[in-house]
């Protein structure tokens, strides 16, 4: 069965260095999200991303973050000066159409730990 | 604005009993999912609802949505052990953009 694969599963990183999310989203996708769910709660939207640009982004996704599918298998989250509070589990999802008549697949999450 | 709350937070029964699971939203929306999380783990989808739509049923899963009272809810028949984990219901609003957004879930505990 087809599925969303992220990597790296855990990754630790000193405050301020930059920090790159990987997702392979499934291959007939073609919109793909990321989320944020901080230790125990609520499962937060990032961006939306569709034909190559952002569709929407939530308050929290300010200038410290980007996203970019560099080819056509990859889509990527990079946090450009990791900050404590960016401690989180990130998944990356996709979807095969906007949402209205499917649903949200999800990867297995990356871990961020920033120290 | 806060977008898929739901109650309550945490559910402990015994296997066996019916869960359920509530949640509110606050703006319009074109459909009403849940999802399911193991502990650490990405969400799996379970069942979606439409506006236009009332009630579903999937398996052990029903699903009400009622467009009048911005509300759903999640009703697990004769539940098992395995069915422990977090369930979360989200909505996709119609404003054209596509932005799903989760509430707070309910963590569910299933004794054996």
């Amino acid at each position: 069965e087809p599925e969303v694969t992220q990597t790296p599963s855990h990754q630790v990183t000193q405050m301020g260095q930059e920090v790159i999310l990987r997702c392979v989203p499934i291959s007939n996708h073609l919109y793909f999200y990321w989320y944020r769910q901080i230790l125990g709660q609520k499962v937060e939207f990032l961006v939306s991303f569709y034909n190559n640009e952002i569709s929407e982004k939530s308050e929290i996704f300010d200038d410290q973050f980007s996203v970019e599918r560099p080819d056509g298998s990859n889509f990527t989250l990079k946090i450009r000066s990791t900050k404590l509070e960016d401690s989180a589990m990130y998944f990356c999802a996709s979807s095969e159409d906007r949402g209205n008549t499917g649903e949200l697949f999800f990867g297995e999450g990356s871990r961020l730990t920033v120290l | 604005s806060q977008q898929g709350e739901e109650d309550p937070q945490a559910l402990s029964i015994q296997e066996g009993e019916n869960a359920t699971m509530n949640c509110s939203y606050k703006t319009s929306i074109n459909n009403l999912q849940w999802y399911r999380q193991n502990s650490g783990r990405g969400l799996v989808h379970l069942i979606l609802i439409r506006s236009n739509e009332r009630e579903k049923h999937s398996g052990r899963l029903r699903v009400t949505l009622d467009t009048s009272k911005k509300s759903s809810s999640l009703l697990i028949t004769a539940s098992r052990a395995a069915d422990t984990a977090s369930y979360f219901c989200a909505t996709l609003r119609n404003t054209g953009g596509f932005k799903t957004i989760f509430g707070a879930g309910t963590r569910l505990f299933v004794k054996a």
